[in-house]
């Protein structure tokens, strides 16, 4: 596609489940990353891979959170053992590479009960 | 510790006014200065600021860095309701990106 898309748009859940949200960067992006935006506030960075490696989760908030981008496309950002904190609306954005401008996705928001 | 300000917070006008909106910022490394429009989720790219004094420019919008003061201002001239949203002021250093909290601007018929 032409633009980074995510998938879902919306998401609903319990506290305490598991959750996997898609992103699907620009073609030829080698650089991704994860934000996640609380009501009121910019985005907070947490995760960016380079091609399939995740050369910086320092943003990760704790371990329930994890990322992967196997194949240096697609990235998965999956949260264990949801919280009702975790509720915000996750971004991700992709680059061609490190450093350029980042184009982002339309976000899933993350609704925990 | 880098940080980056945005002001005001949020701001309210009327079609046809002109704002100004400000980015400050403490960051080592400087690369780069982006500004987002971010109307419901995702941001969308507005301009990136290298150097100084260079005023970037498109349609009714327009922004300038000073690297010496260290900040930047997002300028919009003849405001229309579709400029409602949230303006955000994004710092690249060499090695991530920070953002600030954002302006909201609110543009009223």
């Amino acid at each position: 596609g032409a633009g980074v898309s995510q998938t879902p748009s919306n998401k609903v859940t319990e506290k305490g489940k598991y959750v996997e949200l898609r992103c699907d960067p620009i073609s030829g992006h080698t650089a991704l990353y994860w934000y996640r935006q609380s009501l009121g506030q910019g985005p907070e960075f947490l995760i960016y891979f380079q091609g399939t490696g995740a050369a910086d989760d320092s943003g990760l908030p704790n371990d329930r959170f994890f990322a992967v981008r196997p194949e240096g496309s697609v990235s998965t950002l999956k949260i264990q053992r949801t919280e009702r904190g975790d509720s915000a609306v996750y971004l991700c954005a992709s680059s061609s590479t490190r450093g350029e401008t980042q184009y982002f996705g339309p976000g899933t928001r993350l609704l925990v009960l | 510790e880098d940080k980056v300000v945005q002001s005001p917070l949020s701001l309210v006008v009327h079609e046809g006014d002109t704002v100004t909106l400000n980015c400050s910022y403490e960051v080592t490394n400087f690369r780069s200065l982006l500004w987002y429009k971010q109307e419901k989720k995702a941001p969308t790219f507005l301009f990136m600021l290298t150097s100084s004094g260079i005023e970037k420019k498109s349609g009714r919008l327009s922004s300038i860095l000073d690297k010496k003061e260290l900040f930047s201002i997002l300028n919009i001239t003849a405001t229309q309701t579709g400029d409602s949203a949230v303006y955000l002021c994004v710092l690249y250093n060499n090695n991530d990106m920070r953002f600030g909290a954002g302006t909201r601007l609110t543009v009223k018929p």
